[in-house]
């Protein structure tokens, strides 16, 4: 069975700081997604890695895939208040069905 | 503009009472999800759908039952069985055989008991 954990489970860190968020998936996959969820709301597309090596950046976020050590990352550079949320990351089931599997989430605070 | 239409944002149930979520696209999406979310926590699927008149049981499916009869539309029942029913509640769907576009969601619905 699939499964897909992240780390930290919560984060909170000052403005300015940089961090990284962690993601691993137990079964091969070349398809990883990022989401992000505010207090109270939906789910809204960040980020979505399709092959090994892929990175993708969009202002202080950097997403990478490393398939073959079963590993997304989410970078933060020089966090800002508006940053804090919840992040999830994601992997297409393999199983033929088009399962999506989602990580516990990683709560994010950033102090000012 | 297309996109994930949830109705009603937020919905009351009485002891021993169903209760139905809707759920709309127009964007020709395949594939559509419910998930339910409890606060703090992440997402667990409940049913899930990739094609009209064909549906499947996720992780949590006990008390809810769904429909497919139109490719635009997923509505979900939540059944008096369902003894722990507050939760918010996210439609999702996705172009299921292009498989390299993230899924979108709606904005909610948010059931409590009365």
């Amino acid at each position: 069975e699939l499964k897909v954990e992240q780390n930290p489970l919560f984060l909170s860190m000052q403005e300015g700081k940089n961090y990284t968020i962690y993601c691993n998936y137990s079964t091969t996959s070349d398809r990883l997604y990022w989401y992000r969820q505010d207090p109270g709301k939906s789910l809204e597309s960040l980020f979505v890695l399709l092959s090994n090596g892929a990175v993708k950046q969009e202002g202080r976020l950097m997403a990478s895939l490393d398939t073959k050590a079963r590993l997304s990352t989410l970078h933060i550079t020089a966090a800002v208040h508006d940053l804090s949320a919840t992040y999830f990351c994601a992997v297409d089931s393999t199983s033929g069905t088009y399962k999506y599997i989602f990580g516990t989430g990683t709560r994010l605070k950033v102090l000012a | 503009d297309g996109g994930i239409t949830q109705s009603p944002k937020y919905l009351f149930r009485k002891e021993g009472q169903n209760v139905t979520l809707s759920c709309e696209q127009n964007l020709n999406h395949d594939a559509m999800y419910w998930y339910r979310q409890d606060p703090g926590q992440g997402l667990r699927l409940i049913y899930y759908s990739q094609i009209v008149n064909d549906f499947q049981k996720g992780d949590i499916a006990e008390g809810y039952s769904v429909s497919r009869e139109k490719k635009e539309s997923f509505p979900l029942t939540v059944t008096s069985a369902q003894k722990n029913p507050t939760a918010f509640y996210l439609c999702a769907s996705s172009a299921g055989r292009v498989r390299n576009q993230p899924q979108h969601f709606g904005d909610g619905t948010r059931l409590s008991i009365l």
